[in-house]
């Protein structure tokens, strides 16, 4: 069965800080990881990756994949509190599931002022 | 930049009733993912739709249906709901099977 798992599953970290968000998966007919970024409300997309080794970088976020490893993480950099969310990576998958996603627990982040 | 539509945002409903949820892709976006939510949980997929056909099916319970039409839209159908079917609803859009997905507000429904 395809799995995909986050960790931490919490953090709690102070403004000005950077973290690093790890998802790792298991999964047959891999295609895409994607890192999306809930707040209340719909998940927003942040990154897709489907090559190994090359980063994505967004302002303060950045993310790689790991395709041996089956990884990818995703960095937050002089974190804001603004930050604070629960950070979903889910797999795209190909085959006959093209087009689904698979998401992980997600990891609760929480930036105090 | 337009995005993706759901309607309603929040639905009240009785056991046994029916629901409809609608979805309005992001323009030009050709394929539709249904995802369920429930409380403290990750999004689980219920299934898609390419170019109006059905292209995935995923943990949908057989009370529920969907569909797709011309105009790229698409309609989750719910039948004799459940306590259990109370969650959040999205829809998700993307320019063609296999590219970044776009998430829509959600529906939160709720089963009294």
């Amino acid at each position: 069965e395809d799995k995909v798992v986050q960790s931490p599953l919490s953090l709690v970290v102070h403004e000005g800080d950077t973290v690093t968000l790890n998802c790792s998966y298991e999964v047959t007919n891999f295609r895409s990881l994607l890192w999306y970024k809930q707040e209340k409300k719909a998940p927003t997309f942040l990154f897709m990756l489907t090559s190994s080794g090359i980063e994505k970088k967004s302002g303060r976020l950045s993310s790689i994949l790991d395709k041996k490893e089956l990884s990818s993480i995703l960095n937050i950099t002089a974190t804001q509190t603004g930050d604070s969310a629960i950070y979903l990576c889910a797999f795209l998958a190909g085959g006959t599931s093209y087009g689904k996603l698979t998401f992980g627990q997600g990891t609760i982040l929480t930036v105090h002022p | 930049a337009a995005g993706v539509i759901q309607s309603p945002r929040h639905l009240i409903k009785e056991k046994r009733e029916t629901a409809t949820l609608k979805c309005y892709p992001i323009p030009r976006h050709d394929t539709v993912y249904w995802y369920q939510q429930g409380p403290g949980q990750d999004p689980q997929f219920l299934i898609s739709f390419y170019e109006k056909m059905q292209s995935d099916k995923g943990s949908i319970p057989d009370r529920f249906s969907a569909q797709q039409f011309s105009d790229y839209h698409s309609e989750l159908n719910m039948s004799s709901l459940e306590l259990g079917d109370s969650a959040l609803y999205f829809c998700a859009s993307s320019s063609r099977a296999g590219n970044e997905q776009f998430f829509g507000p959600g529906t939160r429904l709720t089963v009294l």
